[in-house]
């Protein structure tokens, strides 16, 4: 049981390049979360889906998509990155919107 | 928006001592959690408590919630250095529609052996 797993851990971009956070978990869960985490800050929500085929903006969804492919699998992509969008990327999946999540181990992405 | 607000944004103690967190919040919640991160991991949850629920207990932790003051607290009884981590707490609202998860800045602690 692997819980909440991401790739890739770590990735550096250029400017206006484009790429895909995979994201997925093996629990069954039915939401599905993309959060990112600057330096002293706390995490902030990019996209949810509150459950397979929906999917809704968080508080900071500018630059990004997101893709529920299945009840499993969550992706988040940056169709022309910026460097304002250096940051960890954080996936995290709960039973239902009202319980506790369950985080993978992030995503460190650097925009140059 | 960050919502919960812990305080204080960092706190350094003994090994044995306990250690106490604030977080206050604004609006009204469904439930209150608290998670634990350890320097470059992913978050761990550490307990949820509900709006109804006043202490929750888990182990070495203890949760309170006032919702009249709109704040809870978390203490760690007999810290370990193993306790070293950033602690948040997150909000859940009570609307319908309001379902969002919104994180504070965290309180980092340090545990000297």
């Amino acid at each position: 049981n692997a819980g909440v797993t991401q790739t890739p851990k770590f990735q550096v971009l250029k400017t206006g390049q484009s790429m895909t956070l995979q994201c997925a978990q093996d629990m069954n869960h039915n939401s599905m979360y993309w959060y990112r985490q600057d330096p002293g800050m706390g995490l902030r929500l990019i996209y949810y889906s509150a459950s397979e085929g929906t999917t809704d903006k968080g508080e900071v969804p500018n630059g990004y998509n997101v893709s529920r492919l299945n009840k499993r699998e969550f992706s988040l992509r940056l169709e022309s990155a910026a460097p304002s969008q250096t940051s960890v990327y954080f996936c995290a999946s709960s039973v239902d919107q009202l319980g506790e999540q369950y985080f993978g181990p992030g995503t460190r992405l650097t925009v140059t | 928006s960050q919502q919960g607000e812990e305080d204080p944004q960092a706190l350094s103690i003994q090994e044995g001592e306990n250690a106490t967190m604030n977080c206050s919040y604004k609006t009204s919640i469904n439930n209150l959690q608290w998670y634990r991160q350890n320097s470059g991991r992913g978050l761990v949850h550490l307990i949820l408590i509900r709006s109804n629920e006043r202490e929750k207990h888990s182990g070495r932790l203890r949760v309170t919630l006032d919702t009249s003051k709109k704040s809870s607290s978390l203490l760690i009884t007999a810290s370990r250095a193993a306790d070293t981590a950033s602690y948040f707490c997150a909000t859940r609202g009570s609307g319908a529609g309001s379902y969002q998860l919104t994180f504070g800045k965290g309180t980092k602690l340090s545990v000297i052996p």
